[in-house]
């Protein structure tokens, strides 16, 4: 079946510090593959995606690379701020019977980042 | 402004004492659903509606309804809730759920946090 798995959390890292949180999926088809971050106290924003394999969504300073041969999309940032502190979820949309599409999420990692 | 609205935002009630969370979209998408938000676990969709009048389950519909009367409305309803749906809920919405819809990005809601006790 369609599934997402991502690192556990919680990450806690140093200002400026260097940020990867692995994603890794089992999908049929040609899933779309995206990152939302949850503030807190705040619902779901999309972060970045990418539709398509080798392609790379980005956006704020993350990156995410499409990767099909190794069915992932692992998030990465070069300098994370203490304003990235949040709950990052991987997911995927994949079709299924009864033509519609369906967003699967991974369980989130949370991000501590400080000073 | 192009937003997904639910209330209420918090709520604390009783085993067995119906109640309704609402959503509503002001972007004319087609397909809505919902979903709970459990540690552990991430989002799990309860149901879906892919346009007016068209709803069917999600992953975990037990104890939930839905409708969709309306294009931009699609409420949840729990009939007798019971502690074990103690959670964060989220409507969302997409411009559309077939074919190529899985490029879409979903707009998410604030959140419901509902505490039965």
């Amino acid at each position: 079946g369609n599934s997402v798995t991502q690192m556990e959390g919680p990450v806690t890292l140093s200002e400026e510090a260097f940020l990867t949180i692995n994603c890794t999926y089992t999908a049929t088809g040609y899933p779309s593959l995206f990152w939302y971050v949850q503030y807190p106290g705040e619902g779901l924003q999309l972060l970045l995606k990418a539709t398509k394999a080798d392609d790379k969504g980005s956006n704020k300073g993350f990156e995410a690379t499409y990767r099909k041969e190794t069915t992932s999309f692992h998030l990465e940032k070069g300098s994370v701020q203490v304003s990235d502190s949040a709950v990052y979820f991987c997911a995927l949309s994949a079709a299924f019977s009864g033509g519609y599409n369906k967003l699967i999420f991974g369980a989130g990692t949370r991000l501590a980042v400080h000073p | 402004e192009a937003q997904v609205t639910q209330n209420p935002r918090y709520l604390i009630t009783v085993t067995g004492k119906k109640l309704t969370v609402t959503c509503s979209q002001n972007m004319n998408h087609e397909y809505m659903s919902w979903y709970r938000q459990d540690p552990g676990l991430g989002l799990r969709q309860i149901y879906y509606s892919m346009n007016v009048e068209v709803t069917d389950k999600g992953d975990v519909p037990e104890g939930y309804k839905v409708s969709r009367k309306e294009k931009r409305n699609f409420p949840l309803i729990l009939e007798s809730p019971s502690p074990n749906q103690t959670s964060l809920y989220f409507c969302a919405s997409t411009k559309g759920s077939s074919g190529f819809g899985r490029r879409e990005t979903q707009y998410f809601g604030p959140g419901t946090r509902l505490l039965v006790l």
